[in-house]
């Protein structure tokens, strides 16, 4: 069975920095591209971006509103996949989903998180 | 960036209900557009990918058509467990975008 359970969420300071991470298991991790969608309390989904497989370089992309700001990683030996969030803003308040792509390359997002929340706030 | 245009923004139906909702590209996206299903409190649900595939799982009375620009999701007959929110989804280019939603309510 696919889970993907996402951990690090919490109350950040605007300007301050967290960093979530998503352990997978039920699948060969290194096969797949994962990919972070966020959802403002009462708002839609946002991709956030993704991280390739290795098989496809393991290059990112990012959303114009956290290029610069968010790093996506992953680490196949654990199977887990990061989200570095840093100079945190009001405006990134959100739970944040942990998704797997159905390729190496990117695609629709066939597994997700149970979601952990970011609220940042002073 | 595509824009992805969902209507309507909310509709109300009975169980038993044909439901239509539709999701316009800004620009072609060839089929790669995903419908996913929300219900308060959870995470998104997949429910087709590729326009019309649906995934595995899913209820046969929930299918997807289109092509280029516009796409429809259906749901044949509503069931209790269908009312939730529906966002499409397209993957042709990045930044990846979705619609802004369809809260489906009981009438």
């Amino acid at each position: 069975e696919v889970q993907l359970v996402e951990s690090g969420g919490g109350l950040v300071q605007p300007g301050r920095s967290l960093r979530l991470s998503c352990t997978a298991s039920g699948f060969t991790f290194g096969d797949y591209a994962m990919s972070w969608v966020r959802q403002a309390p009462g708002k839609g989904l946002e991709w956030v971006g993704f991280i390739r497989s290795k098989a496809y370089g393991g290059t990112t992309e990012y959303a114009a509103s956290v290029k610069g700001r968010f790093t996506i990683s992953r680490d196949d030996s654990k199977s887990i996949a990061y989200l570095q969030m840093n100079s945190l803003k009001t405006e990134d308040t959100a739970v944040y989903y942990c998704t797997r792509d159905r390729s190496g390359w990117y695609g629709d997002l066939d597994y997700w998180g149970q979601g952990t929340l970011v609220t940042v706030s002073s | 960036d595509i824009q992805m245009t969902q209507s309507p923004s909310s509709l109300s139906a009975s169980v038993g209900d044909r439901v239509t909702i539709t999701c316009r590209a800004s620009q072609g996206i060839s089929n790669s557009l995903a419908w996913y299903q929300q219900k308060p409190g959870k995470a998104p649900k997949l429910l087709l990918y590729a326009a019309s595939r649906l995934e595995s799982g899913v209820p046969s009375r929930f299918s997807g058509s289109g092509s280029g620009t516009d796409y429809t999701l259906t749901i044949s007959s509503l069931q209790p467990e269908d009312f939730a929110t529906y966002y499409c989804q397209q993957y042709y280019s990045t930044p990846q975008t979705f619609g802004q939603g369809t809260k489906v309510e009981i009438k």
